[in-house]
This record gives C-alpha cells, structure tokens and sequence, in this order.
C-alpha cells in the first residue's frame, strides 16, 4: 500500500488477555519501528527492526511484550496478560536507512488504540 | 532518561505571529533531527529535518534552526495558520534509532 497500515485501530481487551497488533510497512523500507503514546505522554520507543539483524528490544517495557518481523515486512507486536497500564496508542514507523544520504524520516500509521478494562 | 526534552507542553499564539517551539538534547552523536506533526486520532507525519553539518534549513513557513553546541534546535513557522495547530515532536537520530520528545502542543488562535 502507499503507506504504513496498522490494525485494529482499536481493540477493547479485558485485563489479562493477550492482545496482536499489526503493522504492514511500506514496501521497500527495511527499518520497522514499534512505539506507545500513553494518555498525555511523547512517544516512547519499543522496538526497532532493521533487515535482518538481530532487533533492538531494548525500550520493550516488560517480558509481556514481543514483536516479530516476518519475511522482512509485517510485523506484529504481542502483549500477553495486558495489564491497564498498557493502555496507550500504539505506532509503528517504517523509513528507509541508513539515513545518511536521503531523507531518512519515518513514516507512521495511524496506530493502535488499546483500551484495556 | 529522556535524550531529547521539550520543556513546553503547550505554546498558543496569534494568527499571522511567528510559532517558535524549542527541542533540547543531551547526546553528542545525535546528527540528524526531525520535526514531526501530529493531529489527534493520526500518526505522526514528517514536517522538516535537518543534518548536523547545517544549522538551518527552510521550507516553505517552516524553518529549523540547529545549535550543535548548545545541543538545542526550534522549529520556526511564520506566519502561524489555524491550521497548523497541532502537537508537534522533535526528533533525534544517531543513525538507526529515533528518540523523540514529549511533545508541544500549539494552538494558533484566529
């Protein structure tokens, strides 16, 4: 698609269910980027996914959390057990790197809202 | 720790004023920052960005200004539209990674 497309846009999940969310990035980038916005917070990294290097889980605030990139293009990010504190706007990103040379911006969908009960 | 800090949540100006929103990071190897839109219920969407070995690039009503050696950027819109309010967050880049800030969020009055 022309750009990056995420669903559900929203998901309504009751607490200590296991929520998908998938993110399909514009085809030809190689970095794939996972954030969260909470409620009245910036954007927190989660995940980042470059070709087929081993990815930086580093801002993955849990072991409830994981992501996965399949085949170098969609990826889905898991949150198992979610808890209310989970709930948040959640943003996948894919851009072109390295960024030397061209633009290298991100481009975002539209997100995730995750509602947790 | 938060890298990259946009002390103000919230800027309102004048129609027709100049928008001035500030971004201040504390990593040397950043060199490359972004400005980045956001309306609510959207994504984030690319405004202007500028390398490091500038310190200013312009486009259009938007401007970024870069000081290197007080690690601190602003984003200049003139004239301010109602259009353009929005939150908007800066951003910074070692070369893989982006790390962003809190956020502003700018009300242009009419």
């Amino acid at each position: 698609g022309a750009g990056v497309s995420q669903s559900p846009s929203n998901k309504v999940t009751e607490k200590g269910k296991d929520v998908e969310l998938r993110c399909d990035p514009i085809s030809g980038h190689t970095a794939l980027y996972w954030y969260r916005q909470s409620l009245g917070q910036g954007l927190e990294f989660l995940i980042y996914f470059q070709g087929n290097s081993a990815p930086d889980k580093s801002g993955l605030p849990s072991d409830r959390f994981s992501a996965e990139r399949t085949g170098g293009s969609v990826s889905t990010l898991t949150i198992q057990r979610t808890q209310q504190e989970d709930s948040a706007v959640y943003l996948c990103a894919s851009s072109f790197l390295p960024h030397k040379g061209n633009t290298g911006e991100l481009f975002f969908g539209e997100g995730s809202r995750l509602t947790v009960l | 720790d938060q890298q990259v800090k946009q002390n103000s949540p919230s800027l309102s100006v004048q129609e027709g004023r100049i928008s001035i929103l500030n971004c201040d990071y504390t990593n040397s190897m950043f060199d490359y920052f972004l400005w980045y839109k956001k309306y609510p219920a959207e994504g984030p969407t690319f405004l202007i960005s500028i390398s490091s070995i500038k310190d200013k690039n312009e486009d259009g009503r938007f401007t970024v200004f870069l000081n290197k050696s007080a690690k601190h950027l602003s984003l200049h819109i003139v004239p301010s539209q109602p259009g353009d309010s929005a939150v908007y967050f800066c951003a910074a880049s070692p070369g893989n990674q982006f790390y962003f800030g809190t956020g502003t969020s700018l009300t242009v009055i009419p």
